[in-house]
């Protein structure tokens, strides 16, 4: 079942333009959700993180955003980089168990 | 510090047999997941270890088994390989995991079953 989805499988933006990567979730009992990029032949790497007791959490060029009524967060870059161009998971976990359940990833590319 | 470190990198296996992935853990790490991700279901949590015991599981039959060591080392099993069982096959610790931590993924396993 999937209780995290990422809709877009790609995004292509220009340099130095917002890329926006969104997620949906359906289990309300997820309190906590994490942004992961990928390189190829790499693990995933952690990039930001939000408690479900904030809307908004701001590191650098990145932003999550959490919206719970509708169980919706975003990822913004800005400005975005070719260096960014990579997979983008999201993730969230329950602290009923621990489990961490993660979208299918969306492909970000940023174009010079 | 070195990171999450795993064994072998890659593995090619025939239906029927077993395989055993090794993950090291990042020093001082006590706690290791292992998640499996495929092309069309992206990552999937498979089981957690914590001080030598599963603390929690995902829905992954009984064939996936894994254990830890007391050095936090963690290896997986799969037994009876299935073709469905291709996938890229990650670590990830934290230090106690907890719901706030940070988890760190090795490079992953990428297994092959034909």
């Amino acid at each position: 079942d999937q209780q995290v989805k990422q809709n877009s499988p790609s995004l292509s933006v220009q340099e130095g333009r917002i890329s926006i990567l969104n997620c949906d979730y359906t289990n309300s009992m997820f309190d906590y959700f994490l942004w992961y990029k990928k390189y190829p032949a790499e693990g995933p790497t952690f990039l930001i993180s939000i408690s479900s007791i904030k809307d908004k959490n701001e590191d650098g060029r990145f932003t999550v955003f959490l919206n719970k009524s509708a169980k919706h967060l975003s990822l913004h870059i800005v400005p975005s980089q070719p260096g960014d161009s990579a997979v983008y998971f999201c993730a969230a976990r329950s602290p009923l168990n621990n489990d961490m359940r993660f979208g299918a990833g969306t492909r970000l590319t940023v174009k010079p | 510090k070195a990171g999450v470190t795993q064994t072998p990198r890659y593995l090619i296996k025939t239906r029927g047999q077993q395989v055993t992935l090794s993950c090291s853990p990042i020093s001082g790490h006590r706690s290791v997941s292992w998640y499996q991700q495929t092309p069309g279901q992206g990552l999937q949590f498979l089981f957690e270890y914590f001080s030598e015991t599963q603390r929690n599981k995902g829905n992954f039959p009984g064939r996936f088994s894994g254990r830890q060591f007391s050095n936090s080392r963690s290896e997986m099993n799969v037994s009876t390989l299935e073709l469905g069982d291709s996938a890229l096959y990650l670590c990830a610790s934290s230090s106690a995991g907890a719901l706030q931590e940070t988890q760190y993924f090795g490079p992953g396993t990428r297994l092959l079953v034909l």
